[in-house]
């Protein structure tokens, strides 16, 4: 079981706004920045969000993040098919001295 | 273009090493944290390593510290973990990515190579 707690599933209809939590503490999201993959199936993971709510050149704008104490969230707007994933949150841990993934959110789009 | 590949990932018994390579390509190596990331059969992604851009730095998950060593050679642009000790649950696709700046946001990742540890 992760240290970053994860729903396992998420789900939404095209168009539908679908949005991801990641629980931590005090020693990590509560210390640090949250970053958040996407992965699918066969490739390689993608960055989506790093920073907590900053996007690289090319992650369209439906994709949005935040942070408020130990927590934090990933939300998708305008669900679109291709969006179906596994999506992972991350973190620096300051007791472990390393990097933490969440248990990633598989999410579906009906 | 950022290009990251993966090799020396291989089939090997419980309590064997194997040493995995990583060929970059397309930025100033030297300058940047690199790191590993493993994905076992049918579970999620999980942080293995990072060093930083001069070597002198590397981190490691308590699931292999002890066993896990990270390292670079700058003037060849190839990272590499070696593996000892090897146990069943470290049967994960291993990943290398380069770090955009701090040791969790990796903005290239390689395809991956596959190690599997059976008798």
């Amino acid at each position: 079981q992760s240290v970053l707690t994860q729903p396992p599933s998420a789900s939404g209809t095209p168009g539908q706004r679908v949005t991801i939590s990641c629980s931590g503490s005090t020693s990590n999201i509560g210390s640090n920045t949250v970053t958040w993959y996407q992965h699918r199936p066969g490739a390689a993971p993608k960055l989506l969000i790093w920073s907590n709510n900053q996007r690289p050149s090319g992650v369209p704008d439906r994709f949005s993040g935040s942070k408020s104490g130990t927590s934090a969230s990933l939300a998708i707007s305008g669900l679109q098919s291709d969006d179906e994933a596994d999506y992972y949150c991350v973190t620096w841990d300051d007791s472990l001295n390393g990097v933490l993934f969440g248990g990633g959110t598989k999410v579906a789009v009906l | 273009e950022v290009h990251l590949l993966e090799t020396g990932g291989d089939l090997v018994q419980p309590g064997g090493s194997l040493r995995l390579s990583c060929s970059a390509s397309g930025f100033l190596f030297s300058s940047y944290v690199m790191g590993w990331v493993r994905q076992p059969p049918g579970k999620g992604l999980e942080w293995v390593s990072g060093i930083s851009g001069n070597g002198y730095s590397s981190y490691y998950a308590d699931s292999v510290r002890g066993r896990f060593t990270v390292s670079r050679v700058n003037s060849k642009e190839t990272l590499f973990l070696q593996l000892n000790n090897l146990r069943a649950d470290d049967t994960a696709v291993y990943y290398c990515a380069k770090a955009l700046n701090y040791y969790d946001t990796f903005d290239s990742w390689g395809q991956g190579t596959l190690v599997t540890v059976s008798s």
